[in-house]
Parts: structure tokens; C-alpha cells; sequence
């Protein structure tokens, strides 16, 4: 079945450093991929997708794009604040049969940005 | 624009007990998703309708069950409570399904003692 595998946490940065959070899925079709960041005590937010290889999702400095070749969606920020320090879930939901109409998630990364 | 209302926001229950949650989506969607977050287990789907259709089903026994009214709102229900059924139960609105990326509420938090 279609599974999600993001990298171990936690992931602990200083302030203004590079972001890499690794991301590799297992689909049977053609999914579109996700990353949800989850901040204490709150549910999750849409931070980008991508819905076709080669897509490159963006949004508030962060970036991921969908690489077919490698089943991989890997999230990356150039610079990091202390505000970003959250859990991040890649996800995918893909489009054949059972599978519709549901999220698949990884395990989630904690990032912990330091000032 | 209102985002996606749950109620309670906090549960305590004893064990054989039933519990109802309650979601209210974004006005105008008519997806609507639960998903159930664990220390343990993670994210797991729980079910997701469509215009009072039920159109996906997690792997959860027939405890777990749920529904949505024609304006969108949709309930979940957990009969015979069990200790393992403590969790963050999350609802998600979305226009068309999952692939629209979907808008979470802050979930409800069950407790089970």
C-alpha cells in the first residue's frame, strides 16, 4: 500500500540556518504530495502541495518539489526563525481507488529553532 | 472566514463509555475528514464524507463511526470506550477531498480513563 517515510527528528537549528527535512512516499498512482506543520497545541496547517512531478510548492519561504524519479518531496528553507519551530508532516493522498479522499502521513519532524 | 470549529475542545470518559465529537467545516466545503493523532500510531485516517456520503473508510473497528448533515457538519461517534481510544481526534474541511489540501480544526482531545 502507499506509505510516507520523512527523517527522524528532532531536527535542531540556529537561527538563519538551511532547512532540509527529507521525504520519500511509496504510491501506486499518481499522488499529489503534502507538508502540514503542526504548532503546539493546534491542529494542522497546509503549508504547500504539489499535484504532478516536476511541481515546485511554495509558501512562506519554504519550498518542496515533487520528484517522481526518486519518489521524493523534500522540504527546504533557506533561512529559519524561531517561529518555525513546529512538527512537520509530509503527507500524500493518492487517486485511484481506496485510496482517494484520504491523507496518507509520515511520522512527522520536529524542528526546534534556537535564537 | 471562520476556519473549522470542533467541539469539545477537551473530553474525559470513563472506559466503556460513548462519546460524540463535533465538527464544523468552512462554510461552503462539503468534504469533510477525521483523522486520529496517537503518540504512538501517529496520523490515521478515520473516514471522509461528501455531501452526506461516506466515501472512504479507515481501518478502525465498527466502534468508530460517523456522519454528516446537509449543511456540512459532521459528528463522530466512539461507542464502548476503550483506554486506547485517548487521542487528539482531528476534523478537516475541504471543497472537493484531499487533494484541495484540507483545513484542520484544533481537535478535540479524548481522554479515556
Amino acid at each position: 500500500g502507499d506509505s510516507v517515510t520523512q527523517m527522524e527528528g528532532p531536527v535542531t537549528l540556529s537561527e538563519e540556518a538551511c532547512l532540509t527535512i527529507n521525504c520519500t512516499y511509496t504510491a501506486t498512482g499518481y499522488p499529489s504530495l503534502f507538508w502540514y506543520v503542526q504548532y503546539p497545541g493546534e491542529g494542522l496547517q497546509l503549508l504547500l502541495k504539489a499535484t504532478k512531478a516536476d511541481d515546485k510548492g511554495s509558501n512562506k519561504g519554504f519550498e518542496a518539489t515533487y520528484r517522481k524519479e526518486t519518489t521524493s518531496f523534500h522540504l527546504e528553507k533557506g533561512s529559519v526563525q524561531v517561529s518555525d519551530s513546529a512538527v512537520y508532516f509530509c503527507a500524500l493522498s493518492d487517486h485511484y481507488g481506496g485510496a482517494t479522499n484520504k491523507l496518507i502521513f509520515g511520522t512527522g519532524t520536529l524542528l526546534a529553532v534556537q535564537p | 472566514k471562520a476556519g473549522v470549529t470542533q467541539t469539545p475542545r477537551y473530553l474525559i470518559k470513563t472506559r466503556g463509555q460513548q462519546v460524540t465529537l463535533s465538527c464544523s467545516p468552512i462554510s461552503g466545503h462539503r468534504s469533510v475528514s477525521w483523522y486520529q493523532q496517537t503518540p504512538g500510531q501517529g496520523l490515521q485516517f478515520l473516514f471522509e464524507y461528501f455531501s452526506e456520503t461516506q466515501r472512504n473508510k479507515g481501518n478502525f473497528p465498527g466502534r468508530f463511526s460517523g456522519r454528516q448533515f446537509s449543511n456540512s457538519r459532521s459528528e463522530m461517534n466512539v461507542s464502548t470506550l476503550e483506554l486506547g481510544d485517548s487521542a487528539l481526534y482531528l476534523c478537516a474541511s475541504s471543497s472537493q477531498g484531499a487533494m484541495d489540501g484540507y483545513t484542520f480544526g484544533s481537535g478535540t482531545r479524548l481522554t479515556v480513563v
